[in-house]
């Protein structure tokens, strides 16, 4: 157990649709990346927030948004959902800001999107 | 529990055998790596690091190798028992990167024949 838990574990809904996969970090960690993994592209990094504010952004697509809120659990919210958006979502969480140290994943939330 | 990449490479090892999982990274200025193991159904589970100032770096049972000359990296797995089954990914950070733009190898799946 990586101290680290997401919620839902599995998600279905339909295409259009808008979602929000919920992440809470280790104790006293204070980042918190998303990550989404698909069949054909592997691991893929979405975004990191640090402290609250957002420090980083890699592959996320226009219609999905994060935000960590000040008890530093995190959301991450997919809009006008599309069947190719069906994947796994990982959150991490790592001590510090710059993303240089180790991360520890929580256990993931599946989506499926029929 | 779910699979995750369908069409990785595999590695099959019997059982008591060493295992070497190989990765060569892309970028020359990454100066840290690190080595995760995914279960099936789970999220990605930190096994070593190492820095770029290191050759090998050993743990239980694990050792990393890296040749910065040919950017390949390498986990060997000691006596590899039927628990280490998993999809196993290298990541690769630059030290030019700003943040947390961690990149992931695709994976390999270790198999283990009894």
């Amino acid at each position: 157990d990586s101290g680290v838990t997401q919620t839902p574990k599995h998600l279905i809904t339909a295409t259009g649709q808008r979602v929000t996969l919920r992440c809470s970090p280790r104790s006293g960690d204070l980042s918190v990346y998303w990550y989404q993994q698909s069949l054909d592209q592997g691991l893929q990094f979405l975004i990191h927030y640090y402290n609250g504010e957002e420090r980083a952004k890699g592959n996320i697509l226009e219609r999905f948004s994060a935000q960590q809120f000040p008890d530093l659990h995190s959301e991450l919210n997919l809009s006008s959902l599309e069947l190719g958006d069906s994947a796994l979502y990982f959150c991490a969480s790592s001590g510090g800001g710059q993303g240089r140290e180790t991360q520890y994943f929580g256990p993931g939330t599946r989506l499926l999107v029929l | 529990g779910e699979s995750v990449g369908l069409h990785l490479p595999t590695l099959s090892v019997q059982e008591g055998d060493n295992s070497i999982i190989n990765c060569a990274y892309s970028n020359s200025a990454s100066d840290y790596f690190i080595w995760y193991k995914q279960e099936s159904g789970k999220g990605p589970q930190f096994i070593i690091d190492i820095r770029s100032n290191m050759d090998k770096r050993q743990g239980q049972r694990v050792t990393v190798l890296l040749n910065k000359t040919v950017k390949h990296l390498s986990l060997q797995i000691a006596a590899t028992q039927p628990g280490d089954s998993a999809v196993y990914f290298c990541a690769e950070i630059s030290r030019y990167s700003s943040a947390s733009k961690i990149i992931f190898g695709s994976g390999t799946r270790l198999s283990i024949r009894p």
